[in-house]
């Protein structure tokens, strides 16, 4: 079944630190894939996205994400976080077949001071 | 960038209440959007997917006559939960695209709902 598995429910980091969230896709061909960033009690917004071409995709915010199909993963990563970074952060791909987009289960990242 | 503008932003009333939820495309012409339904510290599920001018496809297990989805216009969905119970609070979030596939879905704020 074509899934989007995130396996980390929640990090924590310190300001500054460098960050790595994990995606891991399960397609036949290659998806269409996403990151999307949740504060509390607000909608989502789309930090980046891939379709094809360059692996490594630069967004907003500092945020940049690598596609390697070898690994059916697609992380996203900043070089050093700031406060504001606290939120709910989520990965998905686009099912051409459905029409649909299918998240990741979610990964709460938590910026210590 | 585009924006989704989702209305009202939290709801509550009394058991057996209708509640309507709006979700508007303000710069853009979205031919399709999505209804997602987010529990605590979960992820979105799709409810279903509109297309304007035609039924909406309900995910499996969504009862399409207690949550009507109407998509008469390029730029306006809405959300109609009937006879709301209190199993029906939630946040409902949409989303809207121009429907080509490879095109990000923009996201509302979402809706609180508070069924008493």
């Amino acid at each position: 079944a074509q899934s989007v598995t995130q396996p980390d429910i929640h990090i924590t980091v310190s300001e500054g630190a460098s960050l790595e969230l994990r995606c891991n896709y399960s397609y036949g061909a290659t998806p269409y894939l996403f990151w999307y960033v949740q504060s509390p009690g607000q909608g989502l917004q789309l930090l980046l996205k891939y379709f094809s071409g360059d692996t490594l995709v630069q967004g907003i915010k500092g945020f940049e994400a690598e596609f390697k199909r070898s690994q059916s993963s697609f992380n996203l990563r900043k070089p050093s976080v700031h406060w504001s970074d606290a939120a709910e952060y989520f990965c998905a791909g686009w099912i051409q077949g459905a029409q649909k987009l299918v998240f990741g289960q979610g990964t709460r990242l938590t910026i210590n001071p | 960038g585009a924006v989704v503008s989702q209305h009202p932003s939290r709801v509550i009333c009394k058991s057996g209440t209708s509640v309507k939820i709006e979700c508007r495309s303000l710069d853009f012409q979205a031919t399709t959007m999505f209804w997602y339904r987010q529990f605590p510290k979960q992820s979105l599920m799709l409810m279903a997917t509109s297309n304007e001018g035609s039924k909406a496809t309900y995910e499996q297990g969504v009862e399409k006559d207690k949550f009507l989805i109407n998509h008469a216009s390029l730029t306006l969905s809405t959300l109609t939960v009937t006879s709301a119970h209190p199993e029906d609070s939630s946040f409902y979030i949409c989303s809207a695209t121009t429907g080509i596939s490879n095109q990000p879905q923009h996201f509302g704020d979402g809706t609180r709902l508070s069924i008493l």
